[in-house]
């Protein structure tokens, strides 16, 4: 059974450019959430998927959005890249309020 | 005020002392408690779930007060493998976690 799977790993893009994260939610879980852990700092609530709605927010600026799929996978998008981007962003998926469970994260480096 | 405080350590400790890790949460709504695991550029893994009554797995105990919004954890008997970042989480509601920033503990031989 797949844990719940990030895609790039690690990717360098340069201030300005746009940027796209994908997220395979673990089997069976149908709700998708994602954190942004910069350096040193612990992990910052982004936003939540669920049946393909935002269905939270955190203190995040519009250029951060994303989808989700009718397979619960999700996307998180983020325009305009900033230096302060830089950071690990977290996917993390559950179902009905039970354990929910992280992937390995990607790696952004904005320069 | 962060809405979770956690002191950022580190705690350098030798192999086989006990220490103790506190947490802050500033929401008294705060439904569930956990503290995580979060190893050098990994991803943060549960340890264990924090319950009023208290509870333990292993080494590991984990206390909640809600009239004083505080939360702890005691590890016993260090071991080498134990060194990491622990976080204290908090789920608001519907798994919305809010993160303290992480204590790093330092274990030695």
């Amino acid at each position: 059974d797949a844990g719940v799977t990030q895609s790039p790993t690690h990717l360098i893009k340069t201030r300005g450019q746009q940027v796209t994260l994908r997220c395979s939610p673990k089997s069976g879980h149908d709700t998708v959430s994602w954190y942004q852990q910069a350096l040193g700092q612990g992990p910052q609530f982004i936003f939540q998927y669920y049946e393909e709605e935002e269905r939270q927010r955190g203190n995040f600026p519009d250029r951060f959005s994303g989808h989700q799929f009718p397979n619960y996978s999700s996307e998180l998008n983020v325009n305009a890249l900033l230096l302060g981007d830089s950071a690990l962003y977290l996917c993390a998926s559950s179902f009905d309020g039970n354990t929910i469970y992280f992937g390995e994260g990607s790696w952004l480096t904005v320069v | 005020r962060k809405e979770v405080e956690q002191d950022p350590g580190p705690f350098n400790v030798p192999e086989g002392a006990t220490v103790a890790f506190n947490c802050t949460y500033s929401n008294s709504a705060s439904q569930s408690f956990f503290w995580y695991r979060q190893d050098c550029r990994k991803e943060p893994k549960l340890l264990m779930s924090v319950y009023s009554s208290g509870n333990e797995d292993g080494r590991f105990t984990a206390q909640l007060n809600r009239a004083s919004q505080y939360i702890s954890l005691l590890i016993r008997d260090s071991k080498l493998s134990d060194s990491a970042t622990y976080l204290c989480v908090v789920n608001q509601d519907t798994d919305k976690l809010i993160f303290g920033t992480g204590t790093r503990l330092q274990v030695f031989p």
